[in-house]
């Protein structure tokens, strides 16, 4: 069957560290991947889009990798503050236009 | 600024009852989604439109039907409400091609 899977429900980073959040996928073929960040009580908001045949794309203190082998692209953020404290959605993005989310993971940056 | 607004934040509707909910964006985008939000569950795709009275379903379009009359507008209707689709609304747009998308803010919708 297919799935979107992102590595946890909620993780907790302490500030300052890398937060590295992990979307595997099983039985799509992707063209484009993409992540979002949501608020509580808001709708997503893209942050970073990264082609499959992309092996990274940088934004700021961004960084995503996409392993169309492996089915498997890695978000992380470094050096981590309060403020990115979020729900952080992966997201396939397919030829017909469909795109699909993952399920989404809680990052709690303590301070 | 690409705007997508969706008509009500909150709306509490009965079960049985035929319920709208719209959602009107601003950038001349051709694709349009509606998404359902439930703890647990993430974001899911009822149904999804590429242009002006064309659709295609999502994962779980069962009890949903959409309308685009017009390009800016893309409208979620529910035939008849059921408790099971007390959920968070999400509309979003994005042009043609692989792009980011824009999403409303939600409609939280309680059927009971």
């Amino acid at each position: 069957s297919q799935k979107i899977e992102q590595n946890s429900e909620a993780l907790n980073i302490q500030e300052g560290k890398t937060a590295t959040l992990t979307c595997n996928y099983t039985n799509y073929s992707p063209a484009y991947l993409q992540w979002y960040r949501q608020d509580p009580g808001r709708g997503p908001v893209f942050l970073l889009l990264i082609r499959e045949n992309e092996k990274e794309k940088r934004k700021e203190r961004l960084k995503v990798t996409f392993d169309t082998t492996l089915k498997q692209s890695l978000f992380h953020i470094t050096a981590s503050q309060p403020a990115d404290s979020a729900t952080y959605l992966c997201a396939l993005d397919f030829l017909d236009d469909k795109i699909i989310f993952g399920k989404g993971t809680r990052l709690h940056i303590l301070p | 600024d690409v705007k997508v607004t969706q008509s009500s934040r909150y709306l509490v509707k009965r079960t049985g009852e035929k319920v709208f909910l719209e959602c009107v964006q601003d950038m001349d985008h051709e694709n349009m989604f509606w998404y359902r939000q439930d703890p647990g569950l993430g974001l899911r795709l009822i149904y999804f439109s590429y242009d002006v009275k064309m659709k295609e379903k999502g994962d779980i379009p069962e009890g949903y039907s959409v309308s685009r009359e017009k390009k800016e507008r893309f409208s979620l209707i529910l035939e008849s409400a059921s408790t099971n689709q007390t959920s968070m609304y999400l509309c979003a747009s994005r042009t043609t091609g692989y792009t980011e998308a824009f999403f409303g803010q939600g409609t939280r919708l309680t059927v009971v």
